[in-house]
């Protein structure tokens, strides 16, 4: 079992929103300000879209952004298209392993 | 530009040994921790551990298994190795560049594309 919960499924229509909840502890998410968002799709390498908490790497659109509050953190993505499909993870620093924990992943489906 | 090159595939039988390869390239390999992720097929990511090339500090998790994180800076490549794999290593490994601040890891900003072990 992953250290942080998210859902394992999302999905939504073209243009719509939706967002992707990320659940720590106190320990990790509710004491860092480190939480980053990944993008991984089968056969390419992972992305970075979202880090210290929400900023965005440069070539990541604005369509992407996310919060915290407490000890849950959230990616929400705008106006949806097909290329957003995939699998999303949440990351933080804490949970009393020094190198952090991750989430258990959530297939984001583009209907 | 950041790379992280790896090789695909690796296929091996239980209780040999493996060794994967992360070529990495467009930055100064000694100046950033680089580390490896796992990724088993239903469950969500993993850290298997990091190295800092230009001390060799490192922090792993050992709770995973006989595995190794190494690296040789005069060719820019880290290294996870096992003496004798499992069939549960089986997973894809991926190789990332990590950023620290103050001895904290902040994101992993560059990933390679992952290799498959599988082991049967």
């Amino acid at each position: 079992q992953s250290a942080l919960a998210q859902p394992p499924s999302a999905s939504g229509s073209p243009g719509q929103s939706v967002t992707i909840s990320c659940t720590g502890t106190s320990a990790d998410i509710g004491a860092y300000d480190h939480v980053s968002w990944y993008q991984i799709n089968p056969g390419e390498a992972p992305r970075l879209i979202i880090f210290g908490v929400n900023e965005r790497p440069a070539a990541v659109p604005a369509r992407y952004s996310a919060s915290k509050s407490g000890n849950t953190a959230s990616l929400t993505i705008s106006g949806l298209r097909a290329e957003d499909e995939g699998e999303y993870y949440c990351y933080s620093y804490g949970g009393g392993n020094k190198l952090g924990v991750f989430g258990g992943g959530t297939k984001l489906t583009v209907l | 530009e950041v790379q992280l090159v790896q090789p695909r595939e690796e296929v091996k039988k239980p209780g040999e040994s493996l060794v994967i390869s992360c070529k990495a390239s467009g930055y100064s390999f000694d100046s950033y921790y680089i580390g490896w992720v796992r990724h088993m097929s239903g469950r969500g990511l993993e850290w298997m551990g990091i190295i800092y090339p230009g001390d060799a500090d490192s922090r792993d998790c050992p709770s995973y298994g006989q595995f190794t994180v190494s690296a040789d800076k005069s060719i820019d490549t880290v290294y996870l190795r096992w003496t004798s794999l499992r069939a549960s290593d089986t997973a894809v490994y991926y190789c990332v560049r990590v950023i620290m601040i103050g001895g904290v890891i902040v994101r992993l900003d560059s990933w390679g594309q992952g290799t498959r072990v599988t082991v049967s």
